[in-house]
């Protein structure tokens, strides 16, 4: 069965870094494009970016753009995203999802908490 | 940006009852590209429907989806108590993908 699993996720101060990953299973990854999306406290979920199955299409938000990073490895079947100048606002679940046009599945999530 | 507003917040309704979920953009949304997502609590968005009225793999057919270029609409034709959750509409017609804010559907 197709198995997404979200890593990387903690508590980070205000301007801090930090680098998500999500393994991946149960299908050719390399054929799908792949995308982060994020989830504030309360709040409907953000998309945040994508990325091509070779990489040579990506997309941010504008919230992120400049700061965040997204990556793949094929031959690891998984998908990064190198976060940087993270502010409260940034706090939220970042979940990885495959693209089909629509997103599915989606992975559990990893808690990103920025805070002092 | 395409901004889908989702009506009502919340929706207060007893199993077995019907329940009729809407989803508008600001702007037409390319192909009709919307999806309906389930979030029970503690848990990752579920897909429901994609381009507008598909129902994803092993969803019940009590969830059906309409929609044109601008409003879409989830129904549940009858309530299940595992079907009392938030529901998401998204469009992925146009980047950047937005969410509308969802509609709780909780048991009266």
């Amino acid at each position: 069965q197709v198995q997404l699993v979200e890593s990387g996720g903690g508590l980070v101060k205000p301007g801090g870094s930090l680098r998500l990953s999500c393994e991946t299973s149960g299908f050719t990854f390399s054929d799908f494009y792949m995308s982060w999306i994020r989830q504030a406290p309360g709040k409907g979920p953000e998309w945040v970016s994508y990325i091509s199955s070779t990489s040579s299409t990506i997309s941010y938000a504008d919230s992120v753009k400049g700061r965040f990073t997204i990556s793949r490895d094929n031959a690891k079947s998984s998908v990064f995203l190198q976060m940087s100048s993270l502010t409260a606002e940034d706090t939220a679940v970042y979940y990885c999802a495959r693209v089909r046009g629509f997103l599915d599945p989606w992975g559990q999530g990893t808690l990103v908490t920025v805070s002092s | 940006e395409i901004v889908l507003t989702q009506s009502p917040g919340t929706l207060s309704l007893s199993p077995g009852e019907r329940a009729t979920l809407s989803c508008r953009a600001n702007q037409s949304v390319t192909n009709g590209d919307f999806a309906w997502y389930q979030q029970k609590a503690g848990q990752s968005p579920q897909l429901l429907i994609h381009g507008a009225s598909r129902r994803a793999t092993g969803i019940p057919d009590r969830f059906s989806g309409s929609g044109s270029w601008r409003d879409c609409t989830l129904t549940i034709s009858r309530l299940e108590p595992e079907d009392f959750a938030v529901y998401y509409c998204q469009q992925y017609g146009t980047s950047p993908w937005t969410f509308g804010q969802g509609t709780k559907v909780e048991m009266k």
